[in-house]
């Protein structure tokens, strides 16, 4: 179980461009889902927490209008990164959680995005 | 929020030596968490110890937990070249809550 699928394994785009980056859970029903950030040679850093139906709760520092995220289902969350800017190139990994079940070791594959 | 730390940054072995990594953090927690990362990959699960545990055991892996003095540390016995890879800690402070994780410990091992 806990299988947790990503979408596009990366992705470069122009300045200025959006990306719509997908995060599906197969196998199970995804109540919450968490969207990560990892710059280069750097830790993986919590951007936004999201629930199904209801808006996302960002972080410190993170631009809301600028990461939109959409999780109007239990099994499909998106992450758009709008206007992206070279300085948004980074490595973004989702982990869906379900309250009941255990299922929450489980990350996505995760989006190398380029801004060039 | 903060990260916790690792050390060391960086190890390299000989295959069949053994790798300890440490992990420290800031917080009460409900668990403590290693991941591992391939160059460029995602995150695999490795081992969880909850905050009423001190050690754990999974086939090479040893974890252990100070909860007194909010530090970990992960022991990869007999290495071997396929376990070179980032290893991260992560934090929860409760079940189904936000990771925190330490910066990583870049493992080599060489063959």
């Amino acid at each position: 179980g806990a299988v947790v699928s990503q979408h596009p394994s990366w992705v470069i785009c122009k300045s200025g461009t959006s990306v719509k980056i997908e995060c599906r859970s197969l196998d199970f029903q995804a109540t919450t889902m968490f969207w990560y950030r990892q710059f280069p040679k750097q830790s993986l850093m919590l951007m936004a927490t999201s629930n199904e139906g209801s808006k996302a709760t960002y972080e410190q520092g993170v631009e809301k209008d600028k990461f939109l995220i959409n999780h109007a289902s239990l099994t499909l969350s998106t992450l758009t990164v709008t206007s992206a800017h070279p300085e948004d190139s980074s490595f973004y990994i989702c982990k869906p959680w379900m309250v009941r079940g255990g299922y929450g070791y489980t990350f996505g594959s995760g989006t190398r995005l380029t801004v060039v | 929020s903060q990260q916790g730390e690792e050390d060391p940054q960086a190890l390299s072995i000989q295959e069949g030596e053994n790798a300890t990594m440490n992990c420290s953090y800031k917080t009460s927690i409900n668990n403590l968490q290693w991941y591992r990362q391939n160059s460029g990959r995602g995150l695999v699960h490795l081992i969880l110890i909850r905050s009423n545990e001190r050690e754990k055991h999974s086939g090479r892996l040893r974890v252990t937990l100070d909860t007194s003095k909010k530090s970990s540390s992960l022991l990869i016995t007999a290495s071997r070249a396929a376990d070179t890879a980032s290893y991260f800690c992560a934090t929860e402070e409760t079940s189904g809550s936000r990771l925190t994780f330490g910066e990583g410990t870049q493992l080599t091992v060489n063959p």
